[in-house]
C-alpha cells in the first residue's frame, strides 16, 4: 500500500541555523509533492509544491527538492526563526479526487 | 484569496445530541471538500471527500450514518456528527480542493469535546 513517513517527530535547533525536514514514500509514483504548516489548534497552510520533474524550489527562506530515484523529498529552512516553530507536513495526491495523503508531520522547534 | 472558513471553532455538547460544522469557500467555488479527523500528536486522518451534489464517498472504517455530509452547493459543506459520544471528541478539520494541482485550503479547525 501506498506510504509516506515523515522519519522525525521532532527537530529541534538554534535560531539562525538550517532545518532539514525528510520525507519519504513507498509503492507510489507521485506528479508532485505537497509541503504543509501546521500551527497548534489549526488548520494546515499550504507552503510549496513541486513537481517529479523539478529538482528544487525555492520561496523566500523555503528550499523543497525532490528525488524520485530516492523517493524523497527533503525541506529546507534557511536561518530559522523561533517564528518557524510548527508542524510541517508533506503530502501526495490519491486518486481522481485529489485526496492527500499527509505524513505524520515533523514538529519543529527553533530555540532563540 | 483562498479562504476556508470553518465554523464553529469550538463546540462541548452532551453525549446522544447531534453537531453540524460548517465549511465554506469563500472566495472561490470548491467542488471538492474534505474532511479530516487529528487526533493530538497525530496527522491528519481523511475522514471522507465531499462532492457539489452527490454523496459523499467515505473512507474505510468511517461510519457515514453517524457522520453525515450534505454539499449542497460549490461553497459549502456540511459535516454532521449524529448521537456524539466522548470517543468522537476530537478536532475535526475541512479543506477545499483550489483546482490547481490539487492545493488544499484548510478551515481553522473545529474542537468537539462531547460530555
Amino acid at each position: 500500500s501506498q506510504k509516506i513517513e515523515q522519519n522525525s517527530e521532532a527537530l529541534n535547533i538554534q535560531e539562525g541555523k538550517t532545518a532539514t525536514l525528510t520525507c519519504n514514500y513507498t509503492n507510489y509514483s507521485p506528479a508532485y509533492l505537497q509541503w504543509y504548516r501546521q500551527d497548534p489548534g489549526r488548520g494546515p497552510v499550504f507552503l510549496l509544491l513541486i513537481r517529479e520533474n523539478e529538482k528544487e524550489k525555492r520561496k523566500e527562506r523555503l528550499k523543497v527538492t525532490f528525488d524520485t530515484t530516492l523517493k524523497q523529498s527533503l525541506f529546507h529552512i534557511t536561518a530559522s526563526q523561533p517564528a518557524d516553530s510548527a508542524t510541517y507536513l508533506c503530502a501526495l495526491v490519491r486518486g481522481s479526487q485529489g485526496n492527500l495523503i499527509f505524513g505524520k508531520g515533523t514538529k519543529l522547534s527553533v530555540k532563540p | 484569496g483562498a479562504v476556508v472558513s470553518q465554523h464553529p471553532s469550538w463546540v462541548i455538547c452532551k453525549s446522544g445530541t447531534s453537531v453540524k460544522i460548517e465549511c465554506r469557500s469563500l472566495d472561490f467555488q470548491a467542488t471538492t471538500m474534505f474532511w479530516y479527523r487529528q487526533f493530538p500528536k497525530q496527522s491528519l486522518m481523511l475522514m471522507a471527500t465531499s462532492n457539489e451534489g452527490s454523496k459523499a464517498t467515505y473512507e474505510q472504517g468511517v461510519e457515514k450514518d453517524k457522520f453525515l455530509i450534505n454539499h449542497a452547493s460549490l461553497t459549502l459543506s456540511t459535516l454532521t456528527v449524529t448521537s456524539a459520544h466522548p470517543e468522537d471528541s476530537s478536532f475535526y478539520i475541512c479543506s477545499a480542493n483550489g483546482g490547481h494541482e490539487n492545493i488544499q485550503y484548510f478551515g481553522a479547525g473545529t474542537r468537539l469535546s462531547v460530555l
